[in-house]
């Protein structure tokens, strides 16, 4: 079966301070791995992704992730974070052609303190 | 360049009835999926379209239909509605046929069922 596991509903951090989300996957074939963000009343932006390769891959607004294929997990990092960044995290995995059906985890709040 | 449109933005219907939402997808692509996000909830998958005819499809009722047209725009039908058909309904687009292709979600159709 597969599925997505992000342990963590919600997070505060104060802002400045660094940041980990955690995503565990579970996918029978070689699984494509998305973070997306959205913030309140709006759609899904997609942070990054990761197919094949480097196992590190950054995104856009300074985040990056790493893939652990022996721990079936896509965490996703930034080092200093911004009141901008306060929103809901998703990590999704698909297949490789056309990602269209993919699997999403229950999201991540992120709040962040001043 | 447009990205993916979506309309209505927000609808307000009475169990029993029966509503259509449109999506526009990015310039350029050509497949379509509809995903179900309720609140506090990581999006589900519906259903896919390409070429006009549906090609994968997730865990949900033949109330859920569709519709995609030669201009590659799409419909979502839900017929019967339910209290618990209430979510932010997303379109996503993206290209079909091409590996490694990213999906790009609109800002989604919130719709009240009461």
């Amino acid at each position: 079966a597969q599925s997505v596991t992000q342990p963590d509903i919600h997070i505060t951090v104060s802002e400045g301070a660094s940041l980990e989300l955690r995503c565990n996957y579970s996918y029978g074939a070689t699984p494509y791995l998305f973070w997306y963000v959205q913030s309140p009343g709006q759609g899904l932006q997609l942070l990054l992704k990761y197919f094949s390769g480097d196992t590190l891959v950054q995104g856009i607004k300074g985040f990056e992730a790493e893939f652990k294929r022996s721990q079936s997990s896509f965490n996703l990092r930034k080092p200093s974070v911004h009141w901008s960044d306060a929103a809901e995290y998703f990590c999704a995995v698909g297949p490789l052609q056309g990602a269209q059906k993919l699997v999403f985890g229950q999201g991540t709040r992120l709040t962040i303190n001043p | 360049d447009a990205g993916v449109t979506q309309s209505p933005t927000h609808l307000i219907k009475t169990r029993g009835q029966q509503v259509t939402l449109r999506c526009s997808p990015k310039s350029g692509h050509d497949t379509v999926s509809w995903y179900q996000q309720a609140l506090g909830q990581g999006p589900q998958f519906i259903f896919q379209y390409y070429e006009e005819e549906e090609r994968q499809r997730g865990n949900f009722p033949d109330r859920f239909s569709g519709h995609q047209f030669p201009n590659y725009s799409s419909e979502l039908n839900v017929n019967a509605l339910l209290l618990g058909d209430s979510a932010l309904y997303l379109c996503a687009s993206g290209l079909g046929q091409v590996n490694n292709s990213p999906l790009h979600f609109g800002n989604g159709t919130r719709l009240t069922v009461t």
